[in-house]
């Protein structure tokens, strides 16, 4: 069963647009969420993570908006740069587990 | 950036040798994961420790997949006969102790097994 789900699988925005990447979850438990920025040829790279206290944490022009009733999250990022074309992964985590799960990835694409 | 480094980046084997990868975490971080990541770009876990105990092993890893986080020395995963399914990005990553100490990975190793 897929814990973590993301959609869409790929996007494609304009040079100065807003992307707009959907996370959703299975485990109520799970109350971190880490998004992850991977470039070919890299490993993953942390973006900005939020806890499912909050509702809402920006950096930058990476904004995540979380909805623990719904079990659902999403990443934007404003003013997008060609320089933000890479695959980003959510991930979710219970803090009383060592483990990360992680979805399938949006790859996106910004068009200059 | 992140400061867990991988060896080797790439790496090339038939099919019933064996390949062998290693990860330096980053400093002060006691947790260690490895993390399978196919062509597909699902993260498969593999095991982690804290220090160098084991915390959590997946079944498969206990079959071919053999790894190990001896105190001063680098950590490895190492897979004893190699398939053509092996063939992935094998990711290693740190975290330090605490509720919201997060993933830092390394570039990875990626492993072709013809």
């Amino acid at each position: 069963q897929q814990q973590v789900r993301q959609s869409p699988q790929s996007l494609t925005v304009w040079e100065g647009e807003t992307a707009i990447l959907n996370c959703s979850y299975e485990n109520s438990a799970f109350d971190y969420f880490p998004w992850y920025q991977q470039f070919p040829g890299e490993g993953p790279a942390l973006l900005i993570a939020i806890r499912s206290v909050s509702d809402k944490k920006e950096d930058g022009r990476f904004t995540i908006f979380f909805n623990k009733r719904e079990k659902k999250l999403s990443l934007h990022i404003t003013d997008s740069q060609p320089g933000d074309s890479a695959t980003y992964f959510c991930a979710a985590r219970n803090t009383g587990y060592q483990n990360f799960y992680f979805g399938k990835g949006t790859s996106l694409t910004v068009i200059p | 950036n992140s400061k867990v480094i991988q060896t080797p980046r790439y790496l090339v084997k038939g099919q019933g040798q064996k390949a062998k990868m290693r990860c330096i975490p980053e400093k002060g971080h006691p947790v260690v994961f490895w993390y399978q990541q196919n062509k597909n770009n699902e993260f498969k876990f593999l095991i982690n420790f804290q220090n160098q105990e084991v915390l959590q092993q997946i079944d498969m890893t206990e079959k071919r997949f053999s790894a190990e986080c001896p105190s001063n020395s680098p950590c490895s995963l190492e897979i004893q006969s190699s398939e053509a399914g092996d063939s992935a990005l094998y990711l290693c990553a740190s975290r330090g102790l605490g509720s919201q100490n997060t993933l830092y990975f390394g570039a990875g190793t990626r492993l072709s097994v013809l």
